[in-house]
């Protein structure tokens, strides 16, 4: 089975500008989660969709949107982007979302975004 | 409302001695728990969960967790350490699915030979 492929893996980008990011989903996979992991920290939640829908959001501006498509692979869009959102984006799939931890995420690599 | 503080961001221990990576949440409702590894340039691999059964999970690599309700605590450990555990560990915590966990600020394992 293949696993969560993220695009790009790195970018740069100016002050400003917007990015998207995408995230195809491992085979079989309806529920994707994206995450923002700045540099020394643990991932924090961005938001999560579940079959094309959004089921959840972090603490995040406005400007961090996403969608799902209906062969489950996802995008991440920043917009007006700020030096701070420079981190490590990682996205992670599975093939159930029930109200129990009792299954797993697998994650990407990840895009690394630089803002300058 | 729920958070995780991992205690010591760095940790030294020598090939084969005991590794302790220490994890205690807040949460106001029953968690669930997780550890991951994070290798350079990757992603985060589930090492083992708490899903409510057993209090004494283990895991892959030969780690295992407790979950200490008391302490609120969810320490991880390896009775003997290899070079290949260098990296970093997260621990994690949801109250609703592991897509949506809040996750601590992570400890670096560094193993001596």
């Amino acid at each position: 089975e293949t696993g969560v492929t993220q695009s790009p893996t790195h970018l740069i980008k100016t002050r400003g500008q917007q990015v998207t990011l995408r995230c195809s989903s491992q085979s079989g996979h309806n529920t994707v989660s994206w995450y923002q992991q700045a540099l020394g920290q643990g991932p924090q939640f961005i938001f999560q969709y579940y079959r094309e829908e959004e089921n959840g959001r972090g603490n995040f501006p406005p400007r961090f949107s996403g969608l799902q498509f209906p062969n489950y692979s996802s995008e991440l869009n920043v917009n007006a982007l700020e030096l701070d959102d420079s981190a490590l984006y990682l996205c992670a799939s599975s093939s159930e979302l029930r109200d129990k931890g009792d299954y797993g995420y697998t994650f990407g690599s990840g895009t690394r975004l630089t803002v300058v | 409302a729920q958070s995780v503080t991992q205690l010591g961001s760095h940790v030294s221990v020598s090939e084969g001695a005991l590794v302790l990576l220490r994890c205690n949440y807040s949460s106001s409702v029953p968690p669930y728990l997780f550890w991951y590894v994070q290798y350079p340039n990757q992603g985060l691999q589930l090492l083992l969960k708490y899903t409510s059964a057993a209090t004494l999970v283990k895991g892959i690599n030969g780690f295992e967790a407790e979950f200490k309700k008391s302490e609120t605590s969810f320490h991880l450990t390896k009775p003997s350490a290899h070079m290949s555990d260098a990296a970093e560990y997260f621990c994690a915590v949801s109250s609703t699915n592991a897509g949506k966990s809040t996750f601590g600020d992570g400890t670096t394992l560094t193993v001596k030979p």
